[in-house]
């Protein structure tokens, strides 16, 4: 079993639709959660961090399920510029490398 | 440019072939990671240093693969006697320690043919 495991997609949204990615993760005592943007041939650049509480930044929302082991990504009113990858991203508890997911591909269109 | 910056951006290079890349990571991160992407996969990690001393190693690098940072400023990544199946982004990452937010570099796209 995969370390961090998300659908690979793609999703093919119209402009202005909400759109919804999981992850989840294997390791219970990991305590760090990001999700990352990739462009294609680009690096990877940080979104956003995720945590329990749950967190918003403008039109992206992240959340986190412990008991569940369980990440997601909510992204509202999608523009054509959200087309990337979104990589879900954890550190496990006493390691500073980040684990990556393979990813979830988004097309947004007209 | 004060980001983390790799050379060179595309290596073409015949199969059992020997290839050197370079990382300059920001200045002031003394932690510096090497990844390996693949088409489809999200990054994975092969090895970080800490200043000079090499601290975790992954499976994923085998013996042909050896990576160094003699003065805990900039970073080689050696693979020799390449493979077709070492064709892939290798990214290089810093971030200071005790800190756990990344800097990728633009990443070395190597293929082997």
């Amino acid at each position: 079993r995969k370390e961090v495991e998300q659908d690979p997609g793609p999703f093919n949204v119209p402009e202005g639709a909400t759109v919804a990615f999981n992850c989840t993760y294997s390791n219970s005592a990991s305590q760090s959660f990001f999700w990352y943007r990739q462009d294609c041939r680009k690096e990877p650049k940080l979104l956003m961090s995720v945590y329990s509480s749950g967190n918003e930044d403008g039109r992206f929302t992240a959340q986190l399920n412990r008991a569940s082991q369980y990440i997601s990504l909510l992204i509202r009113d999608s523009k054509l510029s959200d087309s990337a990858t979104y990589l879900c991203v954890v550190i496990p508890d006493s390691s500073y490398k980040l684990i990556f997911g393979s990813g979830t591909r988004l097309l947004v269109r007209p | 440019d004060t980001g983390v910056s790799q050379d060179p951006r595309h290596k073409i290079t015949k199969r059992g072939q020997n290839v050197t890349f370079r990382c300059d990571p920001i200045s002031e991160h003394n932690r510096l990671y090497w990844y390996r992407q693949t088409l489809g996969q999200g990054p994975e990690f092969l090895t970080y240093f800490q200043n000079e001393a090499q601290l975790e190693k992954s499976r994923l690098l085998s013996d042909r693969f050896s990576a160094e940072r003699p003065k805990g400023s900039f970073s080689t990544l050696e693979i020799q006697r390449t493979e077709q199946g070492d064709s892939a982004m290798y990214l290089c990452a810093s971030n200071p320690e005790g800190f756990r937010g990344y800097t990728f570099g633009s990443g070395t796209r190597l293929t082997v043919v």
